[in-house]
């Protein structure tokens, strides 16, 4: 059974590229989030699907930051123009309807220079 | 912000059960207790959860009192792979969870 892939798993580039990360959810699964992981502020939400429809943007930090997704088993988060404060680890999860756990990813380590 | 109350930090021996408690002074009725767990360097994971009886499952044990104003983690017997930063987190479902800093548990030899 496959768990949720992520790509890349690490990522490096200089401020100001344009970085796209990519989740592939668990087949069948009808809700996908999107955390960001750093040592100051841990674990926060930056956006979740449902049904492939965006439900609740409020944590993507700023119009820099935007995600997709154009089926049921690929979402995309993109930042555009990249700046270093952007680095941390970034995971992408995926549940069931009802009370059901959320799988997780091994996240994506981005570092922007 | 998270809602829940653990411990920072605690050590157990390897082969000893460890008891991670935690504190749910604001859990609503229709809220479950999950706990999840990260290892260094991988993405959380999901351990156990309960409403309000106490569950068991391959992983771990989830003791939760009757009132729901706390629940303990058990896991029976502690192995290094254990070592990780544990999660409690008052969660209805198919919302994003809500993380706090969570117990760092070290498993000694």
């Amino acid at each position: 059974d496959a768990g949720v892939i992520q790509s890349p798993r690490h990522e490096v580039t200089e401020m100001g590229q344009e970085v796209t990360l990519r989740c592939k959810p668990i087949s069948g699964h009808d809700y996908l989030f999107w955390y960001r992981q750093t040592m100051m502020r841990g674990l926060e939400l930056l956006i979740y699907f449902n049904n492939n429809v965006p439900i609740d943007d409020s944590g993507m930090p700023e119009d820099r930051f935007s995600a997709k997704m154009p089926n049921a088993s690929f979402s995309t988060l993109k930042i555009q123009p990249s700046e270093p404060r952007d680095s941390a680890v970034y995971f992408c999860a995926s549940s069931l309807l009802g009370v059901q756990p959320q799988h997780f990813g091994d996240g994506t380590r981005l570092s922007i220079l | 912000d998270a809602k829940t109350t653990q411990p920072t930090s605690m050590d157990c021996a390897e082969g000893r059960a460890a008891n991670l408690p935690c504190n749910h002074s604001t859990i609503s009725g229709n809220e479950y207790v999950y706990w999840y767990r990260q290892i260094h360097s991988q993405g959380p994971q999901y351990i156990i959860h309960g409403l309000k009886n106490n569950e068991t499952n391959e992983m771990a044990s989830l003791i939760i009192t009757e009132d729901r104003k706390s629940s303990t983690l058990i896991l029976p017997h502690a192995t290094l792979r254990d070592t990780a930063v544990y999660y409690c987190i008052d969660h209805s479902g198919n919302t994003p969870l809500v993380f706090g800093k969570g117990t760092r548990l070290s498993v000694i030899a």
